[in-house]
C-alpha cells in the first residue's frame, strides 16, 4: 500500500449504470488528483483538488463529476459512460506548494460495456 | 512546464547499471526534474528529484548536466522487478503552484535475465 488507497480495484459497468470510484488518503496531503490512463496512452490529468476546492478540470465529459467532501477523501461520480471511457484510472494525492512527490494509488480498472 | 524527450525504450542486463536519459532544453531555473516509474498496471512510483545538484537515495541516482539542459537516471544495479516506464517531468515546486505532473510517453526499461 502507498498511503492511498482505491476502491474498487476493478468495475464493470454497463452504459446506463451510475458508479462511484472512491480514493482516500492519510498522507496529510492537501492536494488530490484524477488521472486516466487509456491503453497505450500518457497519463491524462482529469481533475486537481486543492484544499478541497476544484482548481482544475481539463475539458472532462459531463458525464464524469468529481467530488471532494474532505481533504483525505476523493471520489469520481460516473453515469452514462461509453466503452471508450474504459481505462484504469489513478488517483493520488501531494502536499499543496510542497516540494515532494505525488503519491499514487493502485488505480481502478474500469471497463464499460 | 517545461517539455521532456525521452527515448522510447532500452533493454538492460540483470545486475548491470541502467542509465536512462533525458533531455530538457527548455528548462528555466526554478523548475525541478522529477523521475517516476509505473510498473505495469499500477500507479506510478515517485523515485527521485533534482534542482541541480546531483541526488542519491535508496532507489538511484539523478544526474543533472551543469547547464541543466538534460539529466540521467542511473539504477545501479537493475533487477528484473525494475522494468517499467520510467518517466522524467520537469514541473516548478513552491510559489502557489499545486504541483501538477504531467506524464509523457516515457522510456520502456526492459530488464532481461
Amino acid at each position: 500500500e502507498t498511503g492511498v488507497t482505491q476502491t474498487p480495484r476493478h468495475l464493470v459497468m454497463g452504459m446506463t449504470n451510475k458508479k462511484s470510484l472512491k480514493c482516500e488518503q492519510h498522507l496529510g496531503h492537501n492536494a488530490m488528483y484524477w488521472y486516466k490512463q487509456s491503453a497505450k496512452k500518457p497519463l491524462e490529468l482529469m481533475f486537481v483538488y486543492s484544499l478541497e476546492e476544484r482548481v482544475e478540470n481539463n475539458s472532462v465529459p459531463s458525464r464524469f463529476s468529481p467530488e471532494c467532501p474532505n481533504s483525505s477523501h476523493l471520489f469520481l461520480h460516473l453515469h452514462t459512460l461509453q466503452p471508450e471511457d474504459s481505462a484504469l484510472y489513478l488517483c493520488a494525492s501531494s502536499q499543496y506548494q510542497g516540494a515532494t512527490g505525488y503519491t499514487f494509488g493502485s488505480g481502478t480498472r474500469l471497463t464499460v460495456v | 512546464d517545461a517539455k521532456t524527450t525521452q527515448p522510447p525504450s532500452m533493454d538492460c542486463a540483470e545486475g548491470r547499471a541502467a542509465n536512462l536519459p533525458c533531455n530538457h532544453s527548455t528548462i528555466s531555473g526554478n523548475e525541478y526534474v522529477y523521475w517516476y516509474r509505473q510498473i505495469h498496471s499500477q500507479g506510478p512510483q515517485y523515485i527521485i528529484h533534482g534542482l541541480k545538484n546531483n541526488e542519491t537515495n535508496e532507489m538511484a541516482s539523478l544526474i543533472i548536466t551543469e547547464d541543466r539542459k538534460s539529466s540521467t537516471l542511473i539504477l545501479p544495479h537493475a533487477t528484473l522487478r525494475d522494468t517499467a516506464v520510467y518517466y522524467c517531468i520537469v514541473r516548478v515546486d513552491g510559489g502557489t503552484s499545486y504541483g501538477k505532473l504531467t506524464f509523457g510517453q516515457g522510456t520502456i526499461l526492459t530488464v532481461h535475465p
